[in-house]
């Protein structure tokens, strides 16, 4: 029974396209991030939502755009995509601040 | 500015020898400090937290604040144990924030 669920785990498409990766978890946590890792492994926060409530939004172009139509989901939209946008996103959450996060299986997406 | 340092991007050991994955952060507050580790191609998943103390897959880490340190350690290191390993901070700054270090990736040779 996967905790953190994310969909597609693959993603390939054209640059200009707009895409969305949803994201579920049945953890029944209070909050929920966006992470995105680079070709190098970096992994670096873009957003976080605390009970639909958007409360980290690290300098990430206004092209993500994240959604929460209630606490258990956190989705992210992604306007005219770029060749710099493919990266492995990750989704977790957490019981709330400073508690350990939960991680889901990525999604990679790959700009042609 | 808070910060997490994780000095060695590849680390290499043999099988049975010691490992010690550096991590050094900066907050001058009370931290909170967790080891991730991401085995190939898998999610991202806790590895053990500072408050707990615990030993998990023969790894620790000890909190030294004098250092500003969390390094992990394991005394035999396993083929297994080959994978990512990240070093995060958790800190209060306003709401909470999470860092997480560059990555140090861990080759455990045969």
């Amino acid at each position: 029974d996967t905790a953190v669920s994310q969909t597609p785990k693959y993603l390939v498409t054209q640059m200009g396209n707009d895409k969305s990766i949803k994201c579920e978890q049945n953890l029944g946590h209070d909050t929920m991030y966006w992470y995105k890792q680079d070709s190098k492994k970096f992994l670096k926060i873009m957003f976080s939502y605390n009970n639909k409530e958007l409360i980290i939004n690290e300098t990430v172009p206004n092209r993500f755009s994240p959604k929460s139509p209630d606490k258990a989901h956190l989705n992210l939209h992604i306007n005219s995509l770029e060749l710099g946008d493919s990266a492995v996103y990750f989704c977790a959450s957490s019981p709330g601040g400073g508690q350990p996060q939960h991680f889901g299986d990525g999604t990679r997406l790959s700009i042609l | 500015a808070q910060r997490v340092t994780q000095p060695e991007k590849l680390l290499s050991v043999f099988k049975g020898a010691p490992v010690e994955l550096k991590c050094n952060y900066s907050y001058s507050g009370s931290p909170e400090l967790f080891w991730y580790v991401q085995y190939s191609r898998q999610r991202l998943q806790l590895l053990l937290r500072h408050i707990s103390r615990e030993s998990i897959k023969g790894f620790t880490a000890d909190l030294n604040k004098g250092e500003t340190s969390f390094h992990l350690k394991k005394p035999f290191a396993q083929e297994e144990d080959s994978a990512m390993y990240y070093c995060a901070l958790s800190f209060t700054s306003g709401t909470y924030k999470y860092i997480f270090g560059t990555g140090t990736r861990l080759k455990v040779l045969a």
